[in-house]
C-alpha cells in the first residue's frame, strides 16, 4: 500500500463545476502540500498545511490530521485548472525531512 | 516566490553518454537541495537529498555511481546521469530550501531527458 493515496485518479468536468480531490495518507507528517503539475512540467506548490483549513482565490484546501487526511477543492472550475494535482507529505527521515508524494490526479476541465 | 532554475529544459542524448543537469537557486541559497524523478504518468520519486558542502544522500535502489550529485555551493547542485542508457530517460527535477525549512520547497521546472 502506497503511504499516499489520492482519488480520484482522473477527473473530467465541466467548466463551472465544484471539484474535490481527497488524499489520505498513513505515515506521521509534518506538513502536507497541494502541488499542481502542468503539462510542460512544473511544479507549482498551492497550499501548505499542517492543520485546519487554507483559501487562496477559488482554491480551498482541508486537513484533518486525526483521520489523516486531506481534501482540495476548486470552485467554479475553468478549463486553465486543468493539470495534475499532487498531494505530497513531508516526514521525517534520517537525514531531516523529506517529501512522499501521491499519484496525482489529472483534472481536465472542459469548456 | 524563490526561484529555482534548471538546465537544460531538455536533452537527447545517445545511450553510453553522460549527461549533467544544473539545478539553481537564483535569489536565495539554498542549504538543501532534492532530485527527484518522474516517469511517464507516474509521481515524483525522491532520488536524493543533497546538502551543501556534504556528500548526498540517496533513497533506497538509486545508484549512486550512476546518478552523481554535486552540492559545491549554496546556489548550484548538479546531477549527472552517467552511462546513460534509455531507461534513464524521465523527467528530473529538483528543488531547494532555504535554510532547513523543509517545509517550503521551491521547485524548479524540470528536465526532460530522452536516451536513445
Amino acid at each position: 500500500k502506497n503511504e499516499v493515496e489520492q482519488s480520484p485518479q482522473n477527473l473530467t468536468a465541466q467548466e463551472g463545476e465544484f471539484i474535490t480531490i481527497n488524499c489520505s495518507y498513513s505515515v506521521g507528517i509534518s506538513a502536507l502540500h497541494w502541488l499542481q503539475q502542468h503539462p510542460g512540467g512544473g511544479i507549482v506548490s498551492l497550499f501548505m498545511l499542517s492543520s485546519g483549513k487554507k483559501k487562496h482565490g477559488r482554491l480551498i484546501a482541508t486537513i484533518n490530521i486525526q483521520e489523516k487526511h486531506s481534501s482540495l477543492h476548486i470552485t467554479a472550475s475553468h478549463p486553465r485548472d486543468s493539470a495534475v494535482y499532487i498531494c505530497a507529505v513531508l516526514r521525517s527521515s534520517n537525514y531531516g525531512q523529506n517529501f512522499v508524494f501521491g499519484p496525482g490526479t489529472r483534472l481536465s476541465v472542459l469548456p | 516566490g524563490a526561484v529555482v532554475s534548471q538546465h537544460p529544459s531538455r536533452v537527447i542524448c545517445k545511450s553510453g553518454t553522460s549527461v549533467k543537469i544544473e539545478c539553481r537557486s537564483l535569489d536565495f541559497q539554498a542549504t538543501t537541495m532534492f532530485w527527484y524523478r518522474q516517469f511517464p504518468k507516474q509521481s515524483l520519486m525522491l532520488m536524493a537529498t543533497s546538502n551543501e558542502g556534504s556528500k548526498a544522500t540517496y533513497e533506497q535502489g538509486v545508484e549512486k555511481d550512476k546518478f552523481l550529485i554535486n552540492h559545491a555551493s549554496l546556489t548550484l547542485s548538479t546531477l549527472t546521469v552517467t552511462s546513460a542508457h534509455p531507461e534513464d530517460s524521465s523527467f528530473y527535477i529538483c528543488s531547494a530550501v532555504i535554510r532547513f525549512q523543509y517545509n517550503e520547497q521551491f521547485f524548479g521546472p524540470g528536465t526532460r531527458l530522452t536516451v536513445l
